[in-house]
């Protein structure tokens, strides 16, 4: 499986853009990219997902450049209720270990007023 | 929200008594997971299934078992509870390996 590696905590002011980078140096060909977010108390909750260049959804966008190797979750004009741990997720599809849906220890979010 | 239920969403029991928490599901999806989350990690895979009577460890799977003999329901038993195990236990489902999953509400088990 493809290790992620992504911030611990950010902070941001309400109305401002965030962005969330995740690095999966060896992300494989076939794997894709996919983000989560979690309140307190709550199970996480799809966000976006993407292989390459750029997705844009209601919630977010998603950045994966050319070399796959990184992605940057953008949510653009945060309020404080996006304060949530994010998580990013790299999936390989192309072997039995596809079944499984492995999360690493995610983004704490917090949105300041 | 997708049809999943966990039961019991509250439990507090004695150490070395078993324990079972179900996961049962509306959608008829293939896949279907057991997390545990404990306070400042993010979740940890216990076991999955990808199929009925087909399931396979997860990261943390000591401790627990899991039996999935019908599609929508997904069983996680401590067969002998301890006080490590006190953690929020999330179940989830999704159609494909490729596609999103969805969550329960979780379960909060307290072993004392």
């Amino acid at each position: 499986l493809a290790k992620t590696t992504q911030p611990i905590s950010m902070d941001s002011y309400e109305g401002q853009e965030v962005n969330i980078t995740c690095s999966h140096n060896n992300i494989a060909t076939n794997d894709y990219i996919t983000w989560y977010q979690q309140f307190p108390s709550q199970g996480p909750r799809f966000i976006i997902q993407g292989y390459k260049t750029k997705v844009t959804n209601e919630v977010a966008s998603l950045f994966i450049p050319a070399d796959r190797k990184s992605s940057t979750l953008s949510l653009p004009r945060v309020s404080l209720s996006d304060t949530a741990v994010y998580y990013c997720l790299v999936g390989l599809i192309s072997s039995g270990s596809a079944r499984q849906l492995t999360f690493g220890s995610g983004t704490q979010l917090t949105v300041l007023p | 929200d997708a049809g999943i239920t966990q039961s019991p969403r509250h439990k507090v029991t004695e150490t070395g008594t078993p324990v079972t928490l179900r996961c049962h599901q509306t959608e008829n999806h293939r896949y279907m997971y057991w997390y545990r989350q404990d306070p400042g990690h993010g979740l940890r895979l216990i076991h999955y299934s990808y199929g009925v009577k087909d399931t396979d460890k997860g990261e943390v799977s000591d401790g627990y078992s899991v039996s999935r003999s019908k599609t929508e329901d997904f069983l996680l038993t401590l067969e002998s509870a301890t006080s490590s195990q006190t953690s929020v236990y999330f179940c989830a489902i999704r159609v494909t390996q490729n596609t999103e999953a969805f969550f329960g509400q979780g379960t909060r088990l307290t072993v004392v």
